[in-house]
């Protein structure tokens, strides 16, 4: 079964400067990944996907991940954070073909700092 | 992609009732999900609504305690039954397309349970 592991739970940056969340997933093959954003009391926003293709996907708010298969690694990165950011962040992986369910790491909370 | 309408946005409930969430989407779509959200923690997977049939459920979710129902492509509900304060969590239904699609979400539920 997959399984995907973010290893920061809390992250503190501050206000412009850039970010970096860890992903990594367990899978048998090249799955579809996927980053999903949670602000406060709200549901869960799509950033950005890997199918297939160029590794390096391109997101919204300027966010971007690059996925790297001898690592198993999906990493979240940002240039300059703002302070609207702040949220939990979330890395899903699903199987091939979206025949399997998707499943959720443990989230990594975003503060940011003046 | 297509837009989840979710409600209630919260509840507060006494032990031993029920709630029911309703999910309604703005296009039809081939998959509905449930999920719960536990305080502080990452999202777990309740069940499939199949619409026109029982929901498939994950491991340690039963039918009589999370009855579903999916009568269309575009609505689905799920019910707390005999709640206890264990049960408050924030519940988020999801929707997908065809494969090759992304999951999206509605805007949860966060029940809580006294």
């Amino acid at each position: 079964a997959q399984s995907v592991t973010q290893p920061d739970i809390h992250i503190t940056v501050s206000e412009g400067a850039s970010l970096e969340l860890r992903c990594n997933y367990s899978y048998g093959a090249t799955p579809y990944l996927f980053w999903y954003v949670q602000s406060p009391g709200q549901g869960l926003q799509l950033l950005l996907k890997y199918f297939s293709g160029d590794t390096l996907v391109q997101g919204i708010k300027g966010f971007e991940a690059e996925f790297k298969r001898s690592q198993s690694s999906f990493n979240l990165r940002k240039p300059s954070v703002h302070w609207s950011d702040a949220a939990e962040y979330f890395c899903a992986v699903e199987g091939l073909f979206g025949n399997e369910k998707l499943t959720f790491g443990t989230g990594t909370r975003l503060t940011i700092i003046p | 992609s297509a837009v989840i309408s979710q409600k209630p946005s919260r509840d507060i409930c006494q032990r031993g009732t029920s709630l029911t969430i309703q999910c309604q989407v703005d296009s039809q779509v081939t998959m509905m999900f449930w999920y719960r959200q536990q305080p502080g923690q990452s999202l777990t997977l309740i069940a499939t609504a199949n619409q026109g049939s029982e929901a498939t459920y994950e491991s340690g979710f039963v039918i009589d305690k999370f009855p579903i129902s999916r009568p269309n492509l575009t609505f689905s509900t799920l019910t707390v039954s005999n709640m206890s304060p264990e049960d408050s969590s924030i519940y988020l239904c999801s929707g997908r397309g065809d494969l090759n699609t992304e999951a999206f979400f509605g805007q949860g539920t966060r029940l809580t349970v006294v």
